[in-house]
């Protein structure tokens, strides 16, 4: 299967400080991992698609220079949101795009990091 | 823009009973995937459906793509509170770019 992983799975840091996540392909490479950001019984939101060795794609109203995204390996994508404020409070899900043939191509996703700005 | 549409948006049934979650869009998709995600949890893949006309089974669930693969369904029988959850579809267009509904949300009651 194809796994990915993210780190830390919750955290709880002060408005103003930065917070950063990692989101790993465990078993597979991927030059293209994506995050969202998903509110209580909503659906998930695309924040940016990250390219390995390239610059991250943000979508429209994403503020880039408050989400860093930084893919420097092909199993590692990081996103870090700065200074912190308690809007930004909310569930992160990171995904990894499989390219492989079928069945075990896809987009598959970490198990998510709450973040809680105080 | 390519769109998909999930229905129905949310659903609430007593256990044991059966049904439907569909996909829809107007785009054709090269491949289509259903995911589950329970709360606090990230979207955990089910199935992915390659061939117009395909249908797949797990367990109690089954999967249909459409003959024209811009339509999906989920079927799922005899539903237990285990199933409960949000289920989304993605197609994966040909530009190789994953699209997703906005997920059907499923309450199972005991």
């Amino acid at each position: 299967g194809a796994v990915v992983s993210q780190h830390p799975s919750r955290v709880i840091c002060k408005s103003g400080t930065s917070v950063k996540i990692e989101c790993r392909s465990l078993d597979f490479q991927a030059t293209t991992m994506f995050w969202y950001r998903q509110f209580p019984k909503q659906s998930l939101m695309l924040m940016a698609t990250s390219n390995e060795g390239s610059k991250a794609t943000y979508e429209q109203g994403v503020e880039k220079d408050k989400f860093l995204i930084n893919h420097a390996s092909l199993t590692l994508s990081t996103l870090t949101v700065t200074s912190a404020h308690p809007e930004d409070s909310s569930f992160y899900i990171c995904s990894a795009r499989n390219t492989g043939l079928p069945p075990t191509s896809g987009q598959y996703f970490g198990p998510g990091t709450r973040l809680t700005v105080t | 823009t390519q769109l998909l549409e999930q229905s129905p948006q949310f659903l609430s049934i007593q256990e044991g009973e059966n049904l439907t979650v569909y996909c829809n869009s107007s785009s054709v998709f090269s491949s289509l995937q259903w995911y589950r995600q329970e709360p606090g949890e990230g979207p955990v893949l089910l199935v992915t459906v390659v061939t117009g006309g395909e249908v797949k089974k797990l367990k109690r669930l089954t999967f249909q793509f459409g003959d024209a693969r811009k339509d999906s369904s989920l079927h799922i029988t005899a539903a237990q509170p285990g199933d409960t959850g949000l289920y989304l579809c993605a197609g994966l267009n040909y530009g190789q770019n994953f699209v997703f509904g906005p997920g059907t949300r499923l309450s199972v009651l005991p």
